[in-house]
């Protein structure tokens, strides 16, 4: 089975900052990891995925995301943060066995001026 | 635009009535979803269904029914709501589960 651990429910950073939001998977078999955003009342985006192409994945608004399999990672980072950065972020999991998506259980992400 | 579509966006239900939450998605994907989300615990699985005629349960169906109706519709019924099933619920649909979902934009259901 599959699972993913967003470490974290809350990270504040100013404006200008390094933003880093970690996210750990378990995965018996080669996983395909996502990001998603959520901004207030609306749904979830996709921000960047990893599909076992280059483990340095590149996503919109300036985010990136590495594919750590020694340390079963996934963590999502930007350099600068942006006050329009502020939602709360997910990361996720599949595999090639199954179409089913698993998600963490969020990392809510604000952004002080 | 393209994407897929939930009604309603809110409703209010008393405890012991019904409702359908319908989804429509015009991406001619193969694979829906609804989920519920719950502050803190992330979004859970209710049911899919990977192809048009057939569903499957995920990780919390109890209290729930779906219909695949066609290639676009996936509906989710609640038979006879409770306070616990107050959420917010996401439908999404995917050509293949690996390379991401596209979700709509949820149906807020309180319960009281």
């Amino acid at each position: 089975a599959q699972s993913v651990t967003q470490l974290g429910s809350h990270v504040s950073v100013s404006e200008g900052a390094l933003v880093l939001l970690r996210c750990n998977y378990s995965s018996s078999v080669p996983p395909y990891l996502f990001w998603y955003v959520q901004y207030p009342n609306q749904g979830l985006q996709l921000l960047l995925k990893y599909t076992s192409a280059a483990t340095l994945v590149k996503g919109i608004n300036g985010f990136e995301a590495e594919f750590k399999k020694s340390e079963t990672s996934f963590h999502l980072t930007k350099p600068s943060a942006h006050m329009s950065d502020a939602a709360e972020y997910f990361c996720a999991v599949s595999t090639t066995n199954t179409d089913k998506l698993i998600f963490g259980t969020g990392t809510r992400l604000q952004v002080f001026p | 635009n393209a994407g897929v579509t939930q009604t309603p966006k809110f409703q209010v239900l008393k405890t012991g009535q019904s409702m359908t939450l319908q989804c429509a998605q015009d991406m001619n994907h193969n694979s829906m979803y609804w989920y519920r989300q719950d502050p803190g615990m992330g979004l859970r699985l209710i049911y899919y269904s990977a192809s048009e005629g057939t569903t499957d349960k995920g990780e919390v169906p109890n209290g729930y029914n779906v219909s695949r109706l066609n290639k676009r519709e996936f509906s989710l019924r609640l038979e006879s709501a409770a306070p616990s099933q107050t959420s917010v619920y996401f439908c999404a649909s995917s050509d293949q589960g690996t390379y991401g979902y596209t979700f709509g934009s949820g149906t807020r259901l309180t319960v009281v």
